[in-house]
């Protein structure tokens, strides 16, 4: 079955770059849209954006300057970078493919990082 | 930017009820509208999709409607397992963006 997995520092500084991995295994890389998206303790659901199998990209706008996804298929996994990170980032992220014709998706389980000197 | 603006916060009912939850956009956005369950600690559960889609799996209870600003999701016999947050999430692809409502909170009254 499908099956994503987060990795990554669960501790960042602030003013660095919050960088998460997600491995992907038992689905085909070419018909889903890879997604990260995260939600702050308590807070509710934030798109962060996607990257396809083509490279194209959907960012959300308030956070587009700090933001890149990609995506590496030779080893099935694609990624996430924010620059400058501020404690407004501390949240559980989340890595998840969705199918390109939106009838279904697969999520990771979450990974808490915690922005904070 | 896409707002989507769900009503209401927290919708207060009884195992056996009917439960209506709202979604409005800012703009249209065709019928390119998801929606979500999620429960504490877990990821959240795609439920509807392009509107009035089920998901795999998901019962027969749950059901969407609506197309352009205006869409709904009704729970049409809440069970023990239905109370949980609810989100709305656009997926047109203009403006960028897939945007989520901020949630509806179901809770047993």
């Amino acid at each position: 079955q499908v099956q994503l997995q987060e990795s990554g520092p669960g501790l960042v500084k602030p003013s660095e770059t919050l960088s998460l991995d997600c491995f992907v295994s038992g689905a085909s890389i070419s018909t889903y849209y890879w997604a990260w998206i995260r939600q702050p303790p308590g807070k509710g659901l934030e798109w962060i954006g996607y990257v396809s199998f083509s490279g194209s990209t959907n960012y959300n706008p308030s956070l587009k300057s700090r933001v890149t996804v990609s995506l590496d298929t030779s080893k099935s996994q694609f990624s996430l970078k924010l620059n400058s990170a501020t404690t407004a980032d501390t949240a559980v992220y989340y890595c998840a493919g969705i199918r390109d014709d939106f009838a279904g998706d697969h999520w990771g389980r979450g990974t808490l990082v915690t922005v904070s000197s | 930017d896409i707002v989507l603006t769900q009503s209401p916060a927290t919708l207060s009912l009884s195992p056996g009820e009917r439960a209506t939850l709202s979604c409005r956009a800012s703009q249209s956005v065709d019928n390119y509208l998801a929606w979500y369950q999620q429960k504490p600690g877990q990821a959240p559960r795609l439920l509807i999709y392009d509107a009035s889609y089920r998901a795999t799996d998901t019962p027969p209870r749950f059901s969407g409607s609506g197309s352009g600003t205006d869409f709904t999701l009704t729970i049409s016999s809440l069970q023990l397992e239905d109370f949980a947050v609810y989100y709305c999430q656009r997926r047109s692809h203009w403006p960028p963006g897939w945007t989520f409502g901020q949630g509806t909170k179901v809770e047993i009254k």
